[in-house]
């Protein structure tokens, strides 16, 4: 079955500079990957998402960036702030399956 | 207000129970689901109903038992509560299963068994 592995578990970044999450998945036939952001004592919230026909998204300061061939993708916050900190979840998963499969986390911390 | 909303927020009880969660969404969607987030933080599906028919049971035991009486709410009934039940459950809605979109999540329930 899809495997997602999300890299590293926990970052912490000064204030102002830039965060980087990667992900990794196995199955060729995922076509759809979200990024979640869950803060503390709140369920995952969609921050941004990207399908397979696109290499790259970008809202504001979060970008997403897709490398089908090598089957990994990264989310990228520019100019971190404090309401940044949260742990962050990669997904994958393709319409067939009806699910998508989560990674297992990044705890991003912002150092003021 | 709520678009997912989750009953109870917390729920201690002993092993051997049986208990319920309830969820209900107002979001109009299709399709709802359950997650387990073990203290770990890893979030594992158990559960998919697409407009009241069950699409996905993953390998979770028997003792956990969904129901979806319309496709506004998803219930999950588990009997014989063990001490490994421990975690936060997480109801979530999305469009169709047929396309993959943005799912909306609740604010989640935290069991714990002693």
């Amino acid at each position: 079955g899809e495997n997602v592995e999300q890299h590293p578990s926990t970052l912490s970044v000064q204030e102002g500079d830039s965060a980087v999450i990667k992900c990794t998945y196995s199955d060729s036939a995922s076509n759809y990957f979200p990024w979640y952001k869950q803060e503390l004592g709140k369920g995952p919230q969609l921050i941004i998402d990207i399908r397979s026909n696109v290499g790259e998204k970008k809202d504001q300061r979060i970008a997403v960036t897709l490398n089908k061939t090598a089957k990994h993708f990264s989310l990228h916050i520019t100019e971190t702030q404090p309401e940044d900190s949260a742990v962050y979840f990669c997904a994958s998963g393709y319409s067939s399956a009806s699910k998508i499969i989560f990674g297992s986390g990044t705890r991003l911390s912002i150092r003021p | 207000d709520t678009a997912v909303s989750q009953t109870p927020k917390y729920l201690v009880t002993q092993m051997g129970n049986d208990k319920s969660i309830k969820c209900e969404q107002n979001l109009g969607h299709d399709t709802m689901y359950w997650y387990k987030q073990d203290s770990k933080k890893f979030l594992k599906i158990m559960f998919s109903y697409n407009n009241k028919e069950l699409i996905i049971n993953e390998t979770v035991p028997n003792r956990f038992s969904p129901k979806s009486p319309d496709k506004a709410h998803l219930n999950l009934h588990i009997n014989s509560l063990e001490l490994g039940d421990s975690a936060v459950y997480f109801c979530a809605s999305s469009r169709p299963a047929g396309e993959l979109s943005e799912q909306y999540f609740g604010p989640g329930t935290r069991l714990t068994v002693t």
